[in-house]
């Protein structure tokens, strides 16, 4: 089975504090996602990584990077959080960019106050 | 069916009834489609996915229905229990070049035992 874990489910930061999301996949999947989950939003795709060291932006990539050193791990640093990142963290891999299942972490709900 | 703003659509039903969860997708080109499931707090989990070669799929009390005429999923849920409230979201692709998945933002099935 395919084990995607992240670094913390729940964080609470004040607002300018850098914050860093972890991700690790065990699964040798190439490629891995951020998303944040808002109600009445969906899921809305931050970045991605199809690579080492390899990313490209999604639909709402202002206000974060993201950092894959390892082919297992990929980061999401919110460089100085505000209160509109307050949100659901979500975290997906998968083996194929296009046409495959991403297979999703369980989640880190981050709170900015 | 496709949540309109903060509500998302609901289906209630009785432990052992079978659901059916609807799902209209956007891109007549996408060929690749999953449905997940949501439980509270907790990370999108797969359930069963259909390629467009296909007009239905069958898993474990679990049946996805794909009509491309229409664009329209299904998700067929039999004997349903408690343990599968949650929310059901579908995900498009159309592969190639396109490494997106487009999430719908799901249907709430509340299970009454």
């Amino acid at each position: 089975d395919v084990k995607v874990t992240q670094s913390s489910r729940y964080l609470v930061k004040r607002t300018g504090e850098k914050v860093f999301l972890e991700c690790v996949q065990d699964m040798d999947h190439e490629n891995m996602f951020w998303y944040r989950q808002d109600p009445g939003l969906g899921l809305r795709l931050i970045y991605f990584s199809y690579d080492v060291k390899m990313k490209e932006k999604g639909d709402i990539p202002e206000g974060y990077s993201v950092s894959r050193e390892k082919k297992e791990r990929f980061s999401l640093i919110l460089e100085s959080a505000s209160t509109n990142q307050t949100s659901m963290y979500l975290c997906a891999s998968s083996l194929e960019l296009a046409g495959d299942t991403q297979y999703f972490g369980p989640g880190t709900r981050l709170t900015v106050l | 069916g496709e949540s309109v703003g903060l509500h998302l659509p609901t289906l209630s039903v009785q432990e052992g009834d079978n659901s059916i969860i609807n799902c209209a997708y956007s891109n007549s080109a996408s060929d690749y489609f999953i449905w997940y499931k949501q439980e509270s707090g907790k990370g999108p989990q797969f359930i069963i996915d259909i390629r467009s070669n296909m007009d239905k799929r069958q898993g474990q009390r679990v049946t996805v229905l794909l009509n491309k005429t229409v664009k329209h999923l299904s998700l067929q849920i039999a004997a349903t229990q408690p343990g599968d409230s949650a929310v059901y979201f579908c995900a498009e692709n159309s592969g190639g070049s396109n490494y997106k998945l487009t999430f719908g933002k799901g249907t709430l099935l509340t299970v009454n035992p």
